[in-house]
């Protein structure tokens, strides 16, 4: 079974500051691992992967993650937030062995930008 | 466009009144999946659908339904809604693939009320 955390429902930071989102896995087996965002009345669009190749990930609209697994943790960040960063950002986990039909989100971080 | 389509945005029903949510997709995808997004418990998966004809039970299935008869489509019926399905729900589809490397596509969600 696999499982993920992410530490902080809500997080907000100034336009301009850094944005770090926490997630820690939980995983029997090798895992990939992903971040999901969901802008306000939309589903949820793929932000960025880990699936075992380089650990350090770079996505879409300069944000990054890197996988640490001595740490069991994929955390998300970005140099310089922008007030269309405000969202919700789910982590999600898969073991390696199976396709999407194991993938399990985590509880979600609301992300709010202060101007 | 690439997109997945579900119908309809909003509903409000009563308890016990059968309702069928729609989910439509055009990119050819095997693999299809419902899931329910409720606050402080993020995504859980309902029902997933490998390919035509093929369904499997998600995290919470108690209470729905889905049939997938043509590869595009994957409704989720409320047989009987009670008010404990109230809740945003998404339809999300992707390439069948052995391991969790083809992104999910979500539609823009159906927000249902059961009173």
């Amino acid at each position: 079974a696999q499982s993920v955390t992410q530490l902080g429902s809500h997080v907000s930071v100034s336009e301009g500051a850094l944005v770090l989102l926490r997630c820690n896995y939980s995983s029997s087996v090798p895992p990939y691992l992903f971040w999901y965002v969901q802008y306000p009345n939309q589903g949820l669009q793929l932000l960025l992967k880990y699936t075992s190749a380089a650990t350090l990930v770079k996505g879409i609209n300069g944000f990054e993650a890197e996988f640490k697994k001595s740490e069991t943790s994929f955390h998300l960040t970005k140099p310089s937030a922008h007030m269309s960063d405000a969202a919700e950002y789910f982590c999600a986990v898969s073991p390696s062995n199976f396709g999407n039909e194991k993938l399990t989100f985590g509880t979600g971080t609301r992300l709010t930008i202060i101007p | 466009e690439a997109q997945v389509t579900q119908n309809p945005r909003y509903l409000i029903t009563v308890t016990g009144k059968k309702l069928t949510v729609t989910c439509s997709q055009n990119m050819n995808h095997e693999y299809m999946s419902w899931y329910r997004q409720d606050p402080g418990l993020g995504l859980r998966q309902i029902y997933y659908s490998m390919n035509v004809e093929v369904t499997d039970k998600g995290d919470v299935p108690e209470g729905y339904k889905v049939s997938r008869k043509e590869k595009r489509n994957f409704p989720l019926i409320l047989e009987s809604p009670s008010p404990n399905q109230t809740s945003l729900y998404f339809c999300a589809s992707s390439f069948r693939t052995a391991r969790a490397n083809s992104p999910l596509h979500f539609g823009n969600g159906t927000r249902l009320t059961v009173t």
